[in-house]
């Protein structure tokens, strides 16, 4: 079953606590995403990755970074977590460059809740 | 700037009844465009994707619209269910290709109610 994984589901942080969040996809595509997602708003892009250590920032990088060290795995870091990070974060999968119309896979979230 | 406009922005029907969402976008250039659904707490699935300048797809009870020209896309939802209580997303793909980037819009939040 093609599928990505994220976890944890929930969590919660204190500011100024580090946050990992991790994603895998079984589906060895090339191309992996992380979003977060705030009422009202669409989507919106942090970062996104074409493949192992080839990671480009998106639309709202600040306050982020990420990690990939194996294709079916990506990473998502908050050093010293902010209120306003608070937030849905969705890691998406989709096969490699060159693709068109590339279907897209995503997970069920992650709700981060910083206090 | 919002590049990818919906509406409504929330709907209530009954079961049975056919529904219709519009997004309005303004992305350039834009390759294809998406419609999701997600349910409450869930990630989002992919209902069907339309690429030609004029087209129409079709998924069971849903069928979906694009004019490149117009700039806008419909979903239709054909005698609701219970079960299609989510929110539906219209995302605009400006390449056909991983590089390209998604422009999401925030969703209608359908509910269908007995």
């Amino acid at each position: 079953d093609m599928k990505v994984t994220q976890m944890p589901r929930y969590l919660i942080k204190r500011m100024g606590e580090n946050v990992l969040l991790e994603c895998g996809q079984d589906m060895s595509h090339e191309t992996m995403y992380w979003y977060r997602q705030d009422p009202g708003l669409g989507l919106q892009l942090i970062y996104i990755s074409y493949d192992v250590d080839s990671n480009s920032e998106g639309d709202i990088p600040k306050g982020y970074r990420v990690s990939r060290k194996k294709r079916e795995h990506f990473s998502l870091i908050l050093d010293s977590a902010k209120t306003n990070q608070t937030s849905v974060y969705f890691c998406a999968s989709s096969p490699g460059q060159g693709v068109a119309n590339s279907d897209y896979t995503f997970g069920s979230g992650t709700r981060l809740l910083v206090i | 700037k919002t590049q990818v406009e919906q509406s409504p922005q929330s709907l209530v029907v009954r079961q049975g009844e056919n529904c219709v969402l519009q997004c309005n976008y303004s992305v350039t250039p834009d390759n294809h465009l998406r419609w999701f659904k997600q349910d409450t707490g869930k990630g989002l699935v992919s209902l069907t994707v339309l690429v030609d300048q004029k087209d129409k797809t079709s998924n069971g009870r849903y069928s979906a619209t694009l004019d490149k020209d117009a700039k806008h896309s419909t979903l239709h939802i054909t005698a609701t269910l219970l079960d299609d209580t989510a929110t539906y997303i219209c995302v605009v793909g400006d390449r056909g290709s991983a590089l390209g980037r998604l422009h999401f819009g925030a969703g209608t939040q359908l509910i269908v109610i007995p």
